[in-house]
């Protein structure tokens, strides 16, 4: 069964911080990927990662894969207070199609 | 370009009710999982169809829940009798695997409150 696991679960963080969120997962795949809720909307996709070493990057938000390591990170910089949200890596398992299992989440809070 | 539609938004029901939630999907994605994401936790798919047959339903409680996609358009899951756990928001997502990604698109989602 794949597992996928995040941390921090939560992140407190001033607005001009760097941070990095980390996702492990338990299997092979080499299609990751990162969505953003927020409170009481549904999912946004921000990155595809769809290769290991990919990196993507939008903004103040940089993702990268290393699916050697079974490792994806999504890296935070010089937070404001607009990327508040709660952060989920999902990874894809499935051999075809897509099917994917989500990771716990990270509630990011900036704060001013 | 239309996002995938759920319906109801929120529904309050008594414990032993049934509830039914309807999705329609993005245009032309073969593809449409029902993921129950309780709160502070992750979706967790319930089941996934390829137009209108199930790929995987190995998570779905079938004693309670049910999932049918007609025509492989629409879909509606239904929880008859509804427990105290059931309380959740009903993510319905759908996604047109391609060469190059297989990215999940995500409605609103469906509230419900057991009480």
């Amino acid at each position: 069964e794949l597992k996928v696991e995040q941390n921090p679960l939560f992140l407190s963080m001033q607005e001009g911080k760097n941070y990095t969120i980390y996702c492990n997962y338990s299997t092979t795949s080499d299609r990751l990927y990162w969505y953003r809720q927020d409170p009481g909307k549904s999912l946004e996709s921000l990155f595809v990662l769809l290769s290991n070493g990919a990196v993507k990057q939008e903004g103040r938000l940089m993702a990268s894969l290393d699916t050697k390591a079974r490792l994806s990170t999504l890296h935070i910089t010089a937070a404001v207070h607009d990327l508040s949200a709660t952060y989920f890596c999902a990874v894809d398992g499935a051999t075809s199609g897509s099917r994917l299992t989500f990771g716990e989440g990270t509630q990011l809070t900036v704060n001013p | 370009e239309a996002g995938v539609a759920q319906s109801p938004r929120y529904k309050i029901i008594e414990k032993r009710q049934s509830v039914a939630f309807w999705c329609n999907p993005i245009s032309g994605h073969a593809t449409l999982y029902w993921y129950q994401q309780i709160l502070g936790q992750g979706p967790k798919l319930l089941i996934q169809f390829q137009n209108n047959g199930v790929v995987d339903d190995s998570q779905l409680p079938k004693d309670r829940f049910s999932a049918e996609r007609l025509k492989g358009v629409d879909s509606t899951l239904k929880i008859q009798p509804a427990k105290l756990e059931d309380s959740a928001v009903y993510l319905c997502a759908s996604s047109l695997r391609t060469v190059n990604t297989g990215e999940l698109f995500f409605g609103e989602g469906s509230r419900l409150t057991v009480l």
